[in-house]
């Protein structure tokens, strides 16, 4: 499968622990994308990557949030001491930029579950 | 800022009639503009895009999408709706200003298509 993969599929923890969440882009795709989505809403971007540099992050980015891209490939979304409002579903996406007409192209997400 | 509105939470057709779901955006620049569509515990799927040209786009599985301008919108559209259709729809846009525009898609909050048999 050469799609965009995210880990773990589902992640269920008590508020205040951390978690963490992986994202594996198309190999040949330089942006990288997180967006989170809530139930009966479309995706909110939270930050994107060209490469390994973090270029943009939203306002919905708490300081409870980092993102990290070290060698341009694959990223991690950290979120510390989660909060019940955290549960959503995370969604990464990637493509191929050549003079920004190309689609986003995204994984099957991550579901988090803050009990 | 951009921003993207879909009109309407759930449209109904029967199958092998003609769909359409409606969505306007608003965007600074010249618009690139995207239909995605869920599947229940799935990730998004392309279905189509516009950046330039044709105001009329062919995508995947039968849809297509007019972008019109002087409306601001991009309605998705499907001669005959099939079951296998009923799905989750969401419209996108970005700025397509190379030098300002935002990367990120911001989305519709999306459209339920429900074909009955």
């Amino acid at each position: 499968d050469t799609g965009v993969s995210q880990n773990p599929r589902h992640k269920i923890t008590k508020r205040g622990q951390n978690v963490t969440f992986r994202c594996d882009p198309i190999s040949e795709h330089n942006r990288l994308y997180w967006y989170r989505q809530t139930l009966g809403q479309g995706p909110e971007f939270l930050t994107y990557f060209q490469n390994e540099a973090q270029l943009e992050k939203s306002r919905l980015l708490s300081d409870r949030f980092s993102a990290e891209r070290p060698k341009g490939s694959f990223s991690t979304l950290e979120i510390q001491r989660t909060e019940q409002g955290d549960s959503a579903m995370y969604l990464c996406a990637s493509s191929l930029e050549k003079g920004l007409r190309s689609g986003q192209f995204f994984g099957p997400g991550t579901r988090l579950t803050v009990l | 800022a951009q921003s993207v509105a879909q009109p309407e939470d759930q449209v109904n057709v029967a199958e092998g009639n003609p769909l359409t779901v409606k969505c306007t955006y608003s965007v600074s620049g010249n618009p690139y503009l995207f239909w995605y569509v869920q599947y229940p515990n799935r990730g998004l799927q392309f279905l189509l895009k516009y950046i330039t040209g044709d105001n009329l786009v062919k995508g995947s599985y039968g849809f297509e999408a007019e972008f019109n301008k002087s409306q601001t919108s991009f309605h998705l559209k499907k001669p005959s709706a099939l079951v296998s259709d009923s799905a989750l729809y969401f419209c996108a846009v970005r700025d397509g200003n190379g030098d300002t525009g935002r990367r990120a898609l911001t989305f519709g909050s999306g459209t339920r298509l429900q074909v009955q048999p």
